[in-house]
């Protein structure tokens, strides 16, 4: 069964750091691209980053753009996101996606972790 | 990187069809056959439904499907049952980034 379980969040001032992981299993990870997405509180769905199997190929949202990194580490089975230079609009649902091979969609979710950016 | 653009809601009665649009551009939608669709009901993560614009994961029901013209993509729920009420987005590949819409809702009557 595939599973993915994100961690890291919690309450951080504007201007701080914060990093996120989410534990794969379930599947082959070195074999799949990965992503982070997040959801405002009562808003959609917003892409925020990808890396792609092999972690040559890394993609951001104009939003996090120099703020954020993504990484992986296939030895642990693990997806990273540091977040630095956080806003109040970055308070969100973050959201670790696993992609359905091929095909430039997310068949898997984590249940998220909550990032809050407040003084 | 605009938002894709979904009507904010739509509705229907038990057993009827419902519809729910998503309008991009060349850049995203028009460009590249990558749309692809999630259920998310509330609270919980969201759910693919449809990918490539026009293909069921296992699992999915065959009331679900999908179409693509142009720069518009649609999700259409046949035969709408009371478990489907829920958001529904979409989302295409954009050439370097992904692109969601801003969500429908879906109201059984």
């Amino acid at each position: 069964e595939v599973q993915l379980v994100e961690s890291g969040g919690g309450l951080v001032q504007p201007g701080g750091s914060l990093r996120l992981s989410c534990s794969a299993s379930g599947f082959t990870f070195s074999r799949h691209a990965m992503h982070w997405a997040r959801q405002a509180p009562g808003k959609g769905l917003e892409f925020v980053s990808s890396i792609n199997d092999i972690g040559d190929r890394i993609y951001y949202a104009d939003s996090v753009k120099g703020r954020f990194t993504i990484s992986r580490d296939d030895s642990k089975n693990t997806l990273y996101l540091q977040m630095s230079s956080l806003r109040s609009e970055d308070t969100a649902l973050y959201y670790c996606l696993k992609d359905l091979s091929g095909t430039y969609s997310f068949d898997y979710w984590g249940q998220g972790t909550l990032v809050t950016v407040s003084s | 990187q605009s938002a894709l653009t979904q009507p904010r809601s739509v509705s229907g009665s038990p057993g009827q069809s419902v519809t729910i649009s998503c309008t991009g551009t060349s850049s995203d939608v028009g460009g590249y056959n990558y749309v692809s669709w999630y259920q998310q009901h509330p609270g919980k993560a969201p759910k693919l439904m449809i990918y490539e614009a026009t293909k069921r994961p296992s699992g999915v029901p065959d009331r679900f499907s999908g179409s693509k013209s142009g720069n518009t993509a649609s999700l259409t729920v046949s035969g709408l049952q009371a478990e489907d009420e829920a958001d529904y987005y979409c989302s295409s590949f954009a050439g370097s980034c992904w692109v969601f819409g801003g969500g429908t809702k879906v109201t059984v009557l």
